[in-house]
């Protein structure tokens, strides 16, 4: 079994729509990280978690949200979905450490 | 502000065709430079990380090495299932954050 998972792998949802993607690991990681993906712009920084309690905004958090349920669940809300937030997005967890980051496989959101 | 820069933004080789991929960044107090290699529709893959100037790291026919300034990932004799996006990352010293350069597209051809 895959130890970072994310779901859904495909979301096509409308503007103005609300939608949560979530993100489980079995890796047993402290660390927990949301990327957007945009074709010639890279991996760019979301939010990031270090453990329940802690939460911190990345370089694009504005039209986000997040929430970490437990050490291995961390979610990314889109309050009220726009198109230019089409995009793949990542999950990935790192250990206390925090270097090596494992990326989970991805959630393509198309806003239509 | 940190800046990754990676060369060229795509590459074509021919199979066993050795080559080289660079990734030059600044950062003050480097704490890490990491390669992943992407396939499509799939998330970064971990290569490496480099964390010192003259540090080298082997994985089959890939090499990465280290300077103050830049990072190179070569790749040796390449085989068609080495093509891939491979992403190189840097690390500042009292940051969390990972700063991502575009990627670089490598295609082999058999």
């Amino acid at each position: 079994d895959a130890d970072v998972t994310q779901t859904p792998r495909n979301r096509i949802t409308k503007t103005g729509k609300r939608i949560m993607l979530e993100c489980s690991q079995t890796k047993g990681h402290d660390r927990m990280y949301w990327y957007r993906q945009d074709p010639g712009l890279g991996l760019r920084l979301i939010y990031y978690s270090f453990d329940v309690k802690d939460i911190n905004k990345g370089e694009i958090s504005d039209g986000y949200s997040v929430s970490r349920q437990a050490q291995a669940k961390f979610s990314l809300s889109l309050e009220s979905a726009i198109p230019n937030q089409t995009a793949l997005y990542f999950c990935a967890t790192s250990d206390f450490a925090g270097y090596e980051q494992y990326f989970g496989p991805g959630t393509r959101l198309t806003v239509t | 502000e940190d800046q990754v820069t990676q060369s060229p933004e795509a590459l074509r080789l021919q199979e066993g065709e050795s080559s080289s991929l660079n990734c030059s960044y600044t950062v003050s107090g480097l704490r890490g430079l990491f390669w992943y290699r992407q396939d499509p529709g799939k998330g970064p893959e971990f290569l490496f990380t480099l964390y010192s100037a003259g540090e080298e790291k082997e994985k089959e026919r890939l090499k990465a090495t280290l300077t103050k300034k830049e990072s190179f990932l070569h790749i040796t004799a390449p085989k068609p299932e080495d093509s891939a996006t491979y992403l190189c990352a840097v690390r500042q010293g009292g940051s969390e954050k990972l700063v991502f350069g575009k990627g670089m597209k490598l295609t082999v051809n058999p």
